[in-house]
């Protein structure tokens, strides 16, 4: 079975603070995508972050790293130096190499606090 | 340019009516999808297809009926609407079926059934 598991449902941050995001998924695929996507209020879904399951390294995208832990299943989201736009909900989502969709979390509601 | 685009944005109808909704990609991308995301926030995927050709096809009842008569479109046909049909509606696309490319989405449709 595929799961995806957003243990946060909500979390504060001070402005120019960094915050995680964390993130535990379940496959048994060998190989598979992880993602991050953002959600505003305005309700769009926007692409933040991606890890595929046999990258060596850690991604990054601007403030955005994803702190992969394979053996512990988890793939954390770390916002640096966080803004107030960048309060929002935040899903985590997995793609098993076997099935062609994406299973998302619950999501992370993020205030940043000015 | 719009990348993925659904339309309408909002739509307000009553129990027992038929409504399509309509998605637009002009990236190029083979692989479209409908994904709901109910009261909660949680999103699911209903359907998928690849070059017009549906591969999967998730528990979502016969009343809901997907068109591709191209592979840059993916419409979404209601029948018989419910009232637990009310969510926001995501229509995504994606390069390929692998595991590396991210989503793209369009900017959703909120469905409220009344």
């Amino acid at each position: 079975a595929q799961k995806i598991t957003q243990t946060q449902p909500g979390m504060f941050v001070q402005e120019k603070e960094a915050v995680t995001l964390d993130c535990t998924y379940d496959t048994s695929d060998p190989s598979y995508g992880l993602f991050w996507y953002k959600q505003p209020s305005s309700g769009e879904m926007i692409f933040l972050i991606y890890q595929g399951s046999y990258d060596q390294q850690n991604a990054t995208e601007g403030r955005y790293s994803l702190n992969f832990q394979k053996a512990r299943k988890s793939a954390n989201l770390v916002i640096s130096a966080s803004q107030l736009g960048d309060s929002a909900m935040y899903f985590c989502a997995m793609n098993p190499s076997r099935r062609d969709q994406f299973y998302f979390g619950t999501g992370t509601s993020l205030t940043v606090i000015p | 340019d719009t990348a993925v685009s659904q339309t309408p944005k909002y739509l307000v109808t009553q129990m027992g009516n038929d409504k399509s909704i309509k998605c637009e990609q002009n990236l190029g991308h083979d692989t479209m999808y409908w994904y709901k995301q109910d009261s909660k926030k949680f999103l699911k995927i209903m359907f998928s297809y690849n070059n017009k050709e549906l591969i999967i096809n998730e528990t979502v009842p016969n009343r809901f009926s997907p068109k591709s008569p191209d592979k840059a479109h993916l419409n979404l046909h209601i029948n018989s609407l419910e009232l637990g049909d009310s969510a926001v509606y995501f229509c995504a696309s994606r390069l390929d079926r692998g595991i590396v490319g991210p989503y793209t989405f369009g900017s959703g449709t909120r469905l409220t059934v009344v």
